[in-house]
C-alpha cells in the first residue's frame, strides 16, 4: 500500500550539480505533480503531466526538467543546481484532473543547494 | 484568474475549544476548493473539497467547511480541538485543467494542552 514514493528523501548538492527526483505512484494514476513548498509561501506548481509521455509547465517551472515515460513515473531533474532551488520537492498524483480529483502526495524530497 | 488568502498565519486553540482557519479566494469562474493538512515531516493529505455540490462539506476527524459564494470564503472549521490536530493547513481553489491550482501559504494550528 505504498501510494506515492519519493526517492532520494534528503540530498545536499553544490551549486553546479545536478540531479533527478524520482517519483513513483502504484495506484495507476494519469496525473502527476511535482510541487516545491518553501517557508510561508504554500507550495507552486513547477511541472505536470496529465498522461505517459505528456508534461507541461506549472507556475516556476525554470531551471527544472521533468520526464514520464512511464505512467507510474515521474522525474524531475535539475542541470545546474542553483542556492534559490533548496526546498522541499513533493510529488503528487491524482486518477483525474486537480480540479474534482484528490491529490495523494508523497512525503517529500528535501534538497539543499551550497 | 484565481488567487487564495489565507487570513491567519498561526492560529492557537486549547484543547477542546472549537477551531477556526478561514480562507478566501478569488476566481473568475465557479471554483473547486480544497483544505489539505500537513503533519510535520509528512506530506499533504486531504481533509475535504467543494466541487459545486453541497455548501456544507464535513470532512475527517470532525473538520467541516462551509463555501460562501458571497463571501468569497471556504472557513474550516472543528468544534472541538484535539492534540493531534496540530498541523499546517493549507487551502486549494483550482479549475477545471489540470495543474491549474493556487495553494494558500498555510495556516499553522497550533493546541495547547
Amino acid at each position: 500500500n505504498a501510494g506515492v514514493t519519493q526517492t532520494p528523501k534528503f540530498r545536499v548538492l553544490k551549486t553546479g550539480q545536478s540531479m533527478t527526483l524520482l517519483c513513483a505512484q502504484d495506484m495507476n494514476h494519469e496525473y502527476m505533480y511535482w510541487y516545491r513548498q518553501d517557508p510561508g509561501m504554500g507550495l507552486r506548481l513547477i511541472h505536470y503531466s496529465v498522461g505517459e509521455g505528456t508534461t507541461a509547465k506549472g507556475e516556476v517551472p525554470d531551471g527544472y526538467n521533468v520526464s514520464r515515460l512511464k505512467k507510474q513515473n515521474f522525474l524531475l531533474g535539475l542541470e545546474s543546481a542553483a542556492p534559490s532551488q533548496t526546498s522541499v520537492y513533493f510529488c503528487a498524483s491524482s486518477f483525474s484532473g486537480i480540479n474534482t480529483g484528490e491529490l495523494f502526495f508523497g512525503e517529500g524530497s528535501r534538497l539543499t543547494v551550497l | 484568474a484565481q488567487s487564495v488568502t489565507q487570513l491567519d498565519s498561526h492560529v492557537s486553540v486549547s484543547e477542546g475549544t472549537p477551531v477556526l482557519l478561514r480562507c478566501n479566494y478569488s476566481s473568475s469562474y465557479s471554483p473547486s476548493l480544497f483544505w489539505y493538512v500537513q503533519h510535520p515531516n509528512k506530506g499533504l493529505q486531504l481533509l475535504l473539497k467543494y466541487t459545486s455540490a453541497a455548501t456544507l462539506v464535513k470532512g475527517i476527524n470532525g473538520f467541516e467547511a462551509e463555501f460562501k459564494k458571497s463571501e468569497t470564503s471556504f472557513h474550516l472549521t472543528k468544534p472541538s480541538a484535539h492534540m493531534s490536530d496540530a498541523a499546517e493547513y493549507f487551502c486549494v481553489v483550482s479549475r477545471a485543467n489540470a495543474g491549474k491550482s493556487t495553494f494558500g501559504d498555510g495556516t499553522t494550528l497550533t493546541v495547547k494542552p
